[in-house]
């Protein structure tokens, strides 16, 4: 158990129809990362929160999707319009802000499947 | 920008048998590596880092890997496979983004299959 919850874990969806992802960090890791996992792939890089401020967005894969982190704590990836290549494993991680030697902690993902 | 390589997409060994999968990174600053295993329909777990301390570095379940900066590589190795080891690997790099984020960058994993 990282630490890292994902909610929920499996969410089917038929196209066109918007999705939200939660993420509830560490307790007190500022840092938040999404990722999208596609099969035999690493994890993709998406946004990246620093608090609540969205500090990285420019990878986002298209205006379709977005992020936030309202207070600081936990985060909600949005999807509008899904579209059946959306289909993937999304990932959280956090990490602490203090120093540099730190890893991201993930969470177990939330697998979209778009039909 | 950084970026990592991993080259070999399977790789394939007996039980009991050196472990060796291969992980190249490009980095404009002195990076932070990583290796992370990622067991199915699972999230990421960490196996090992390289902060700038020792080059050789001990993770958990007896792999290892060794900071070469001038082959610019981060080698993961275990001397003696077992069963459990089979899962799929990522190697990754963090360093400083222009902008100045740390953004962990992964690479396309390695899947490791062992043999009885």
């Amino acid at each position: 158990d990282t630490g890292v919850s994902q909610n929920p874990r499996h969410k089917i969806t038929k196209r066109g129809q918007n999705v939200t992802f939660r993420c509830d960090p560490i307790s007190e890791h500022n840092r938040l990362y999404w990722y999208r996992q596609t099969l035999g792939q690493g994890p993709e890089f998406l946004t990246y929160f620093q608090n609540e401020a969205q500090l990285e967005k420019s990878r986002l894969l298209s205006d379709r999707f977005s992020a936030e982190r309202p207070k600081g704590s936990f985060s909600t990836l949005e999807i509008q319009r899904t579209e059946q290549g959306d289909s993937a494993m999304y990932l959280c991680a956090t990490e602490p802000l203090r120093g540099r030697n730190t890893e991201a902690f993930f969470g177990q993902g939330t697998r979209l499947t778009v039909v | 920008a950084q970026s990592v390589t991993q080259l070999g997409s399977h790789v394939s060994v007996s039980e009991g048998a050196l472990v060796l999968l291969r992980c190249n990174y490009s980095s404009s600053v002195p990076p932070y590596l990583f290796w992370y295993v990622q067991y199915p329909n699972q999230g990421l777990q960490l196996l090992l880092k390289y902060t700038s301390a020792a080059t050789l570095v001990k993770g958990i379940n007896g792999f290892e890997a060794e900071f070469k900066k001038s082959e610019t590589s981060f080698h993961l190795t275990k001397p003696s496979a077992h069963m459990s080891d089979a899962a799929e690997y990522f190697c990754a790099v963090s360093g400083i983004e222009p902008g100045g984020s740390y953004i962990p960058t992964f690479g396309r994993g390695t899947s490791l299959i062992v043999h009885p």
